[in-house]
Order: structure tokens, then sequence, then C-alpha cells
């Protein structure tokens, strides 16, 4: 079993849609929950991270842990095409060394 | 600041070949690393470096070799080029202390024939 398994997609939506990605984990001593964006042909980019459990708000996207079901989510409302990217969910133990799902590619159409 | 930066942009081997990639990095931060990123398979990690003259295996380590006699630089090399190894290769740097995040360079994408 994968430590962090995550949907490849592709997930398509229209412009100004709620968009929901998902990641699940396997080992509880996680810490640091964490979102990269990846435009294509680039390096990925944090786009933000929670600690432990709870939401985080930062514009249109919240990020979500449930550890109790080992589950992180990350929310964008009113999508917009530049949205258009791979998201990756990635998570850390407490040292550096970090973890990333395969990414999920996201298309949001005009 | 120019970041992280990495040449060259594109690479095609033969199998057999050896080259290295390069990394460097001018924000000072102590950690660094080399991940490949396959298809369905996400970001993978080679090797790391936890400051100058100190590095450790990742999750896929054969075949390649790194070292870090400076803060800034962390080359990685591909001593015997083979077909599993095309893919596309990113070096990162973070910061000491959490929650690490990572600074990833442009990527260089290696064809191996």
């Amino acid at each position: 079993q994968k430590e962090v398994e995550q949907d490849p997609g592709p997930l398509s939506v229209p412009e100004g849609a709620i968009v929901s990605l998902n990641c699940t984990y396997s080992n509880s001593a996680f810490q640091y929950f964490m979102w990269y964006r990846q435009y294509s042909r680039k390096g990925p980019e944090l786009l933000m991270y929670t600690y432990s459990s709870g939401n985080k708000e930062d514009g249109r996207f919240t990020a979500q842990v449930d550890k109790s079901s080992k589950y992180i989510s990350l929310f964008i409302r009113d999508s917009q095409p530049s949205d258009s990217a791979t998201y990756l969910c990635a998570i850390q133990g407490g040292g550096f060394k970090t973890i990333f799902g395969a990414g999920t590619r996201l298309f949001v159409k005009a | 600041n120019a970041g992280v930066t990495q040449t060259p942009k594109f690479q095609v081997l033969k199998t057999g070949q050896s080259m290295t990639l390069q990394c460097a990095q001018d924000m000072n931060h102590e950690y660094m690393s080399w991940y490949r990123q396959d298809p369905g398979m996400g970001l993978r990690l080679i090797h790391y470096s936890v400051g100058a003259g100190i590095t450790d295996q990742g999750e896929v380590p054969n075949g390649y070799n790194v070292s870090r006699s400076t803060t800034e630089d962390f080359p990685l090399r591909l001593l015997s080029a083979a077909p599993s190894q095309t893919s596309v290769y990113f070096c990162a740097s973070t910061p000491s202390g959490g929650p690490y995040e990572q600074y990833f360079g442009p990527g260089t994408r290696l064809t191996v024939t």
C-alpha cells in the first residue's frame, strides 16, 4: 500500500465550479499536510499547508485534514481557467522528508 | 534571487552514457533534494542533503550519485544511463525548520534511448 494515495484524474469542471481534490494516507504519525500546484512543464510550488487537523483558508482555497479518517482535501471555490494545473498532496512526519501523492490533473473550462 | 536553477533543461542520452545534472540555489537553504517525476508515480526522492558534506539516499537511489561540497550546489550524476531513467528530474531546496517547504527548480527532461 502506498503511503499516500491520490486519484490522478483528470478532473474537468466548468468555470465557477467548486472543486474538491482529495488524498488518503496510511501513517498516523504525519504532521504537516501540504498542497503543491504544478503548471505544465514547471516545477511544483507550495500552495498551502496545515499542521495536524482542521481547516485552513486562503482566498478561494481551503485545505482540510481529517486525521481520524487519514483524509486530506483541497477545495477551490469559484474555479478559474488559471487554476488548471496538477495538484499534488504532500505529507511530512516531522522531518523534512516529504511524501508526495501522484497528483490530480485539473482542467477548468471557460 | 534566481531561486533554484537547473541545467540542462533537456537532454538525450544513449544507454550507457554518463552525465551530470546541475542544480544551484541562492537562498542559503540547508536542505537540498533530487526527485524524479514519472506519470502516475508522483515525485520520488532520489537523494538528499541536510548540509554541505552530508548526503543520504532516498526512495530510488540506484544508478545515481550526489555530492554537496557547497551550500549552493547539489549535482546529480547518472553513472551509466538506462532507458528506465527516462524521466523529469527536479531539484529542490528547503530551509531548515518545519514545515519544510520545498522550492523546486524548473526541471530537466531526460530521455535515454
